[in-house]
């Protein structure tokens, strides 16, 4: 199956700092998202993204679907950006979603 | 507004004593997914509806089991719940279509065996 690498696997931020966070993914895909997962377990979704750039408020996500990666982008981050960062792939016809093994962020105050 | 709702937010139950869990959606969506995810681990897929069409993941045990009655509800039974089988349960739709379309979840099920 598909493989999803996600960098860095934790990070600690500063509030007010900005930050990255990326996936690289081993084959095409036809469905990507980028999902927070908070203290009390909610998946919240970000963004849907299988190629482009899209903006939503402080974050932003870009997929180079040629290359196979996608990145994250956290501005001026607060304390309620903490949690883990997913990002899943589905691949082929299929609508299974796999996961990375996320990235676990804390922002300090 | 709550478009996928799962009930209930914790659950407890015996080893051994089957337990259901339920989801419901608002959406219409055509496909319902059960997601298992345990402690520190990334979510893995159980198993979809596609419509009433049931499709299992290769790995899944044969202790899960879903059920899908009509378009906004889909139920997953654990027939004999392990310890190893406590975890966080997300179910999750989307709309079928030519394309791909993105998955919205609900809120999860924490299920704790006693």
């Amino acid at each position: 199956g598909i493989q999803v690498e996600q960098s860095p696997p934790d990070l600690i931020l500063q509030e007010g700092a900005n930050s990255t966070l990326r996936c690289n993914f081993s084959d095409s895909v036809n469905n990507l998202q980028w999902f927070h997962q908070n203290p009390w377990g909610q998946l919240i979704n970000l963004f849907y993204i299988p190629s482009g750039t899209k903006q939503n408020g402080r974050l932003s996500a870009t997929t180079v679907a040629t290359e196979r990666y996608s990145l994250l982008y956290i501005s001026s981050s607060q304390t309620t950006d903490s949690g883990v960062y997913f990002c899943a792939v589905a691949a082929g016809s299929g609508y299974a979603l796999n996961f990375g093994k996320g990235t676990s962020l804390l922002v300090t105050p | 507004d709550a478009m996928v709702i799962q009930n209930p937010r914790y659950q407890v139950t015996q080893f051994g004593k089957p337990v259901t869990l339920s989801c419901s959606q608002t959406l219409n969506h055509n496909v319902m997914y059960w997601y298992q995810q345990k402690s520190s681990q990334a979510p893995k897929l159980l198993f979809h509806y596609y419509d009433k069409d049931f499709n299992n993941e290769a790995d899944t045990p044969d202790n899960f089991q879903s059920r899908r009655p009509n378009t906004s509800f889909c139920f997953l039974d654990i027939r004999s719940p392990g310890l190893g089988d406590a975890a966080m349960y997300l179910c999750a739709t989307s709309r079928g279509d030519r394309e791909v379309q993105p998955q919205h979840f609900g809120d999860g099920t924490r299920l704790s065996i006693l």
